[in-house]
Parts: C-alpha cells; structure tokens; sequence
C-alpha cells in the first residue's frame, strides 16, 4: 500500500539550528512530492513540491528538500530555525491513482529561543 | 488571484443530524479535492470531484457525499453524524490536466459533533 511516513511527530531545535525533518514513501515508483506547514487553526500551506526536475528543490521560508530515490526519502531542511517556524510540517506523496494526496502523521516543529 | 475560501468557519452538530460544507475553489482551478484531519493526524482524503463528478474516492462510507457546480465550488455533505466525524475538513483546488498536481488548502471547517 501507498504511504508517507514521517519520523519523529515532535522536533525541537534551538533558533538558529538546523532543522531536519525526515519523511521516507513507499513506492517503487517515485511520486510527485510535497512539504506543507500548518499553523494552529489554520489550513496547509504549500512549502515546496517534488516533481522530477531537480532532487534538490527549494522552497518559501528558507526551506529545501532533496529526493533521494534509493533511499525512498524526500528530507526537509532550513539552515537556521527562526521562532516563526513553530508548526506542524506535513509530507505528502500524489500517485496518479485517484488524484489523491498521501499525508504522512506530521511532525510539530519547536524553536527555543 | 482569489485563494480557497471554506464556509462555515466552525459548526456544532448533533449526533444523527447532517451537515453541508461548502467551499470555493481558487481561480483557474478545476478541480476540488476534500480531507478530513482528525485532532494530530494528518489529512486523510475523502474524495475528489472534476468536472462535477466523482473522481476518486478515499475510504470513507456513502453518508460521506459531494457535489461540484459548474463554477468548481464544491459541497461536503455528511449524513447520520457520529462522534467520531468530529475534525477539521479541509477542501483543496487544483488544476487538472497540465502535470502539476500540487493542491491549494482551505482554511477548513471545524466540525464539533457532540
């Protein structure tokens, strides 16, 4: 079965860390691949998406990802945490079968100051 | 260039009543697409609609039905309400037909069903 799994449903960085999230899909064939944040009482905002051209893609805020195919992963990252990065992240994968989105469970990003 | 705007912003409904979300798309897309996301889950869909008519569909029972018009807004309905129905639904536009097959979010409509 299709799915989208995101490791870790909490991060907490320090401002100005690195931020990882990590996302892994599972499918033989790559999908189209997305980031988007949520912030609280809000809908998703797209972040960034995945669709062939370049592994690396880079997003609003800061953000990038890279498509890594042998690893099945599509990892998100930002150099430096600000404190308006606090959210919830969410991985999606699109398969050409029912024009669904896939979401993995999300992970809530805190920064510390 | 008008995002996606969902409509009633919150409701309260009673076990065993029905409820009508509504939601319009942004400008230029074709197609809506609607989630429910249960308290810290990620969005599951429920189903799509293109064309005014049901274009995949997640796994969610018949009490979970939509409509599209032929401005591409788009209608929820939920039928025989349950407790666990309680969540936020979020409706997502699109444009199908050119490759790109990201999906533009709503606010989302919160549904208490108590």
């Amino acid at each position: 079965a299709q799915s989208v799994t995101q490791l870790g449903s909490h991060v907490s960085v320090s401002e100005g860390a690195l931020v990882l999230l990590r996302c892994n899909y599972s499918s033989s064939v790559p999908p189209y691949l997305f980031w988007y944040v949520q912030y609280p009482n809000q809908g998703l905002q797209l972040l960034l998406k995945y669709t062939s051209a370049a592994t690396l893609v880079k997003g609003i805020n800061g953000f990038e990802a890279e498509f890594k195919k042998s690893e099945t992963s599509f990892h998100l990252t930002k150099p430096s945490a600000h404190m308006s990065d606090a959210a919830e992240y969410f991985c999606a994968a699109f398969y050409n079968q029912g024009g669904k989105l896939i979401f993995g469970q999300g992970t809530e990003l805190s920064v510390k100051p | 260039e008008t995002g996606v705007t969902q409509s009633p912003t919150h409701l309260i409904k009673t076990r065993g009543q029905q409820v009508t979300l509504r939601c319009s798309s942004q400008s230029g897309h074709n197609t809506v697409s609607w989630y429910q996301q249960a308290l810290g889950q990620g969005p599951q869909f429920i189903f799509q609609y293109y064309r005014e008519e049901e274009n995949g569909r997640g796994n969610f029972p018949p009490r979970f039905s939509g409509l599209q018009f032929p401005n591409y807004s788009s209608e929820l309905n939920v039928n025989a309400l349950e407790l666990d129905d309680s969540a936020l639904y979020l409706c997502a536009s699109s444009l199908s037909g050119t490759g790109a097959h990201e999906q533009y979010f709503g606010p989302g409509t919160r549904l208490t069903v108590t």
